[in-house]
């Protein structure tokens, strides 16, 4: 079974900063990853999507990588605002119509 | 920008009733999706839905669970003789396609049972 893990758990950082979250999963054979935000008491909002093919997916100051080999996947946030403090979620795809998905990183970013 | 909209935000129910959970999925999307979080843990992939049956579905997804699409525009779960550990945020998706596309979330139904 896939499992998902996210790295840290927190993460705390001055504004400004350019920080990466970290995900990693065990089954290689994944379709896509998907990166997601979420705020406290919230829905999940789709940041970006990396289909198995690719290796990078870029949206403004985001950045995501993907090594499939590996199993990693990480997400690159350049010049962090505090409108950036979120749970970031990542959710790889089996192929089976379904999402499996981390535990998350918490973000916070301090003015 | 087309969104999923759930409703209702929250349901609280007391141990034992039927509940019905509500989403609109995107309207050009073919394939709808149920997840749970239970407060502090995972999302969790309950079923996927497509052509009018059921895709896939995890082991969460027992007889207590049924999902339906009565019309062109809503997708449903209901949650029979509901138990304290259904307690959660459900969310609904969809995607336009199934496996290798991009599935947008609603703002989810919180879920409280007493």
């Amino acid at each position: 079974k896939q499992e998902v893990t996210q790295i840290p758990a927190a993460l705390s950082v001055p504004e400004g900063e350019n920080l990466v979250l970290n995900c990693s999963f065990t089954d290689s054979a994944i379709y896509n990853l998907q990166w997601f935000r979420q705020d406290p008491g919230k829905g999940l909002t789709s940041l970006l999507l990396i289909q198995s093919s690719q290796r990078e997916q870029t949206s403004g100051r985001l950045n995501a990588s993907l090594d499939k080999s590996s199993g990693r996947s990480t997400l690159y946030i350049a010049a962090s605002q505090p409108g950036d403090s979120a749970t970031y979620l990542c959710a790889v795809s089996t192929g089976a119509n379904n999402l499996f998905f981390g535990t998350g990183t918490r973000l916070t970013v301090i003015p | 920008e087309p969104e999923v909209t759930q409703t209702p935000s929250h349901q609280v129910t007391q141990m034992g009733q039927e509940v019905i959970l509500r989403c609109v999925p995107i309207s050009n999307h073919l394939y709808f999706y149920w997840y749970r979080q239970i407060l502090g843990q995972k999302v969790e992939f309950l079923v996927s839905f497509y052509n009018n049956e059921i895709s896939e579905k995890s082991e969460i997804f027992d007889d207590q669970f049924s999902v339906e699409r009565p019309d062109g525009s809503n997708f449903t779960l209901k949650i029979r003789s509901t138990k304290l550990e259904d307690s959660a945020m459900y969310f609904c998706a969809s995607s336009r396609q199934g496996a290798d596309n991009e599935q947008f979330f609603g703002p989810g139904t919180r879920l409280t049972v007493l």
